[in-house]
């Protein structure tokens, strides 16, 4: 079973353009949805955190937006640049208490950002 | 810190062998996740540990898979026997409190089973 199906698989922009990654999740417990970036021979790094008391969180160039009603959430990336290509990892998980829960992630996009 | 290292980085193994995967987390850290990551499959969730107990393992695929975490600076992941299904990229990841810090992931260990 899918927890959080994430789309599209792949996607090439021009330099300055503004790519746009979807996610869905279907386990309404969920309360903590992080983006993780990933580069080649890397292990994926975090990028931006939010909880569903907010529905935008903007950190630099990176903005999530959040639709609680939908179960829905995207990362927007402004002015993209070449260095931004990587795959892109949405995730989400239960953060309560203080105690550590287990991430599950999308399938990830492959992000490709041309000069 | 120099972050969670991971060995050995490459393996490259038989049918039928024994694979032992390590990760030294970060100091301090409190649990440590182990993910399998595929193209067809993605990032998948194997076990984690949380004060070095571990507390959901229901992502390790069978039997052949175990993992141990003896103290709070190592763990293994071991397969035996590996067969080649089992070839992915194995990540160790490590955090104190994910809601404020993330997972921070090791590099990686490329397994293949020829």
């Amino acid at each position: 079973q899918q927890q959080v199906k994430q789309s599209p698989q792949s996607l090439i922009v021009q330099k300055g353009g503004i790519p746009i990654i979807n996610c869905a999740y279907e386990n309404t417990a969920f309360d903590y949805f992080p983006w993780y970036q990933q580069f080649p021979g890397k292990g994926p790094a975090l990028l931006i955190a939010i909880r569903p008391d907010v529905s935008e969180k903007k950190e630099g160039r990176f903005t999530i937006s959040f639709n609680k009603s939908a179960k829905q959430f995207s990362l927007h990336i402004m002015d993209s640049q070449p260095g931004d290509s990587a795959t892109y990892f949405c995730a989400a998980s239960i953060d309560s208490g203080g105690s550590n829960y287990k991430l599950t992630f999308g399938k990830g996009t492959l992000l490709t950002v041309n000069p | 810190d120099a972050g969670v290292i991971q060995s050995p980085r490459h393996e490259v193994t038989e049918m039928g062998q024994e694979v032992t995967l390590r990760c030294k987390p970060i100091s301090g850290h409190n649990s440590l996740f182990w993910y399998r990551q595929t193209m067809m499959r993605g990032l998948e969730l194997l076990i984690y540990f949380n004060n070095n107990v571990p507390i959901d393992d229901s992502g390790m695929p069978e039997d052949r898979f175990s993992a141990k975490m003896p103290n709070a600076s190592f763990s293994t992941l071991k397969i035996q026997p590996s067969e080649p299904r089992d070839s992915a990229v194995y990540f160790c990841a490590s955090t104190l409190y994910q809601g404020d810090y993330g997972y921070t992931f090791g590099s990686g260990t490329r397994l293949t089973v020829v």
